[in-house]
């Protein structure tokens, strides 16, 4: 089974506002990343968040991590029509080996 | 830099047939992952490769798939016969030398397969 759920399935939002994608999953990790994907096309790295960092920002991008709870959230502010993509998270552990999460459809109307 | 590169972007083929598809990782990265995607279930890894040599298999599906990379810069996934249910996106994706504290995947733009 996949290791990442993310929540909510989808979410549709004005431009300019801010879009918020959770992320759980079930065993402990060294890392985790989120990715995006555009319609038809491969998988573009976002951020990456170790499991002893708590929060982590990159431009519009700022991700959270609770290793107690099993969960991570990536928020976009202010958000773009170009922001219009699936987001997925990944996980680690220890290996090479990512486990993707379900995804989250964006959609951001102008 | 190219980047990832798959070929073909798009394959058609009938039930039973062989259909290999294509990868070239970036220069320099030292591993090579092969993934599905399907709306059913989600994205899977395949199998993967850290300097030419498989790692982890436990992602095919069956002895129907094979994975192959015969050099650094070269690999292909070769399924044989083919069932409609083999009808995905398949994406090959590269990462630098972990030692590197690297771990971003950079994706192909993926094959579309369609099995009939």
């Amino acid at each position: 089974s996949q290791q990442g759920e993310e929540d909510p399935q989808a979410l549709s939002i004005q431009e300019g506002e801010n879009a918020t994608m959770n992320c759980s999953y079930k065993t402990s990790i060294n890392n985790l990343q989120w990715y995006r994907q555009n319609s038809g096309r491969g998988l573009v790295h976002l951020i990456l968040i170790r499991s002893n960092e708590r929060e982590k920002h990159s431009g519009r991008l700022r991700v959270t991590l609770d290793t107690s709870k099993k969960s991570s959230s990536l928020l976009i502010t202010a958000s773009r029509a170009a922001d219009t993509a699936s987001y997925f998270c990944a996980t680690s552990r220890y290996t090479d080996k990512l486990i993707f999460g379900t995804g989250t459809r964006l959609q951001v109307f102008p | 830099d190219a980047g990832v590169i798959q070929s073909p972007r798009h394959e058609v083929t009938e039930m039973g047939q062989e259909v290999t598809l294509r990868c070239k990782p970036i220069s320099g990265h030292n591993s090579l992952f092969w993934y599905r995607q399907t709306m059913m279930r989600g994205l899977e890894l395949l199998i993967y490769f850290n300097n030419n040599v498989p790692i982890d298999d436990s992602g095919m599906p069956e002895d129907r798939f094979s994975a192959k990379m015969p050099n650094a810069s070269f690999s292909t996934l070769k399924i044989q016969p083919s069932e409609p249910r083999d009808s995905a996106v398949y994406f090959c994706a590269s990462r630098a030398d972990r030692a590197q504290s690297s771990y971003e995947q950079y994706f192909g733009p993926g094959t579309r397969l369609t099995v009939t």
